[in-house]
């Protein structure tokens, strides 16, 4: 079966501080694995990630993809308030996109 | 100008009910998907279509069926709703599988009392 994992779960950080997001996937058929930023509303696209080894940046955002090993990592430095989000990993397969539980990320002022 | 929209965006409702919630997107995508996603944020897909024709149904029981009149519309229709409904319900569009991003609505939340 098809499976996303994401984590830690949560994570609390004061602001400054770089954390690292971590996904994992299991999916037959792979073409992509996606980023995206969830605040109170619906989820916005961070990344579009379809080869290995290729990092993509924006701001302070950046995130790389092993297909070897099957992950991939999305990196926040120098933290914001504005960052508290639920960061969601998601993986195209075969017709439709598998999301993960989610990494809850809180940044304390 | 929204991308995709969603009506309603919020809904109460009581057990057994039927209700519908429209989803529209302007982008002149091919292809439209339903999620729920449940307390724990944990975002499932129901459905997709590509050019009006379902392509996905993941096991979602059949008191849920979509409708896409064309391929800027899908509509959600929820036949004799039950208290697990509750959820937020999200539309999202992308250009064509495979094509990457996908663009959400802003979500229906659906409490069934």
């Amino acid at each position: 079966e098809d499976k996303v994992v994401q984590s830690p779960l949560s994570l609390v950080v004061h602001e400054g501080d770089t954390v690292t997001l971590n996904c994992s996937y299991e999916v037959t058929n792979f073409r992509s694995l996606l980023w995206y930023k969830q605040e109170k509303k619906a989820p916005t696209f961070l990344f579009m990630l379809t080869s290995s080894g290729i990092e993509k940046k924006s701001g302070r955002l950046s995130s790389i993809l092993d297909k070897k090993e099957l992950f991939s990592i999305l990196n926040i430095t120098a933290t914001q308030t504005g960052d508290s989000a639920i960061y969601l990993c998601a993986v195209e397969g075969t017709y439709k996109y598998i999301f993960g539980t989610g990494t809850r990320l809180k940044v304390l002022a | 100008d929204t991308a995709v929209s969603q009506t309603p965006k919020y809904l109460v409702t009581q057990m057994g009910n039927d209700k519908s919630i429209k989803c529209e997107q302007n982008l002149g995508h091919d292809t439209m998907y339903w999620y729920k996603q449940d307390s724990k944020k944990f975002l499932k897909i129901m459905f997709s279509y590509n050019n009006k024709e379902l392509i996905i149904n993941e096991t979602v029981p059949n008191r849920f069926s979509p409708k896409s009149p064309d391929k800027a519309h899908l509509n959600l229709h929820i036949n004799s709703l039950e208290l697990g409904d509750s959820a937020v319900y999200f539309c999202a569009s992308s250009q064509n599988y495979g094509m990457g991003e996908q663009f959400f609505g802003p979500g229906t939340r659906l409490t069934v009392l």
